[in-house]
């Protein structure tokens, strides 16, 4: 089965930049997606389809996905931008997520 | 306005059932792929089973056999049954709205599953 794997934690100071990274075999070749959830909340999608973002999330989170690589970038960071993050694919009809990144905002 | 209200969380012993209901508004269940996804304390979130608009259905290893998705289009609704409940099957159970096979666009607030003694 298909394995993604996140840090557990990232940290980044108010006002820069947040990277958080989603590895798995040739993720390059699939569709990336990202959720932020909030303690106590429902996950909320940020980015699908690698880059793009829904309606209502901000221009300042971004992603992209390469060879064994996917990154979600937070510029800016925001006390509000503190939550778990979650990447997830979709691989022969199941669909896997990251063991989730818990986004610290100092 | 899109919304997913999921019930029929609660307490049950090991080996016991439940049926999750996750009631629809906004858009129409039979015409989307729906979804379950579970998240146990403190831990990720697991893909759990899925329904698409043709009908199949699919599950994760952890609950084939024991876990069965269907839907109720008169009611727009979409239910899990669960049978032979573990006590590993502790968690917050969300139904998600699917965009084709892709990524989860409209999620529920969640119910939980206590499966103890």
């Amino acid at each position: 089965s298909y394995e993604l794997t996140q840090p557990l934690s990232v940290s980044v100071a108010l006002g820069q930049t947040a990277r958080i990274t989603c590895g798995g075999n040739n993720i390059g070749s699939k569709n990336v997606h990202w959720y932020q959830q909030k303690p106590g909340q429902a996950p909320v999608l940020v980015i699908y389809r690698d880059s793009n973002r829904p309606s209502g999330i901000p221009e300042r989170f971004s992603g992209s996905n390469s060879g064994n690589t996917a990154t979600l970038t937070i510029s800016r960071a925001q006390a509000g931008d503190e939550a778990d993050y979650y990447c997830q694919v979709w691989d022969s009809s199941t669909w896997v997520f990251g063991g989730g990144t818990k986004l610290t905002v100092l | 306005e899109v919304q997913l209200v999921e019930s029929g969380g609660g307490l049950v012993q090991p080996g016991g059932s439940l049926r999750l209901s996750c009631a629809a508004s906004g858009f129409t269940v039979s015409s989307n792929y729906m979804s379950w996804v579970r998240q146990a304390p403190g831990k990720g979130l697991e893909w759990v089973s899925v329904i698409y608009s043709g009908g199949s259905t699919y599950y994760a290893d952890s609950v084939k056999g024991r876990f069965t998705i269907s839907r109720d289009n008169s009611k727009n609704t979409l239910y899990l049954q669960m049978n032979s409940l573990r006590a590993e099957d502790t968690a917050v159970y969300y139904c998600a709205r699917l965009r084709g096979s892709s990524h989860f666009d409209y999620w529920g607030q969640g119910t939980l599953v206590t499966v103890s003694s």
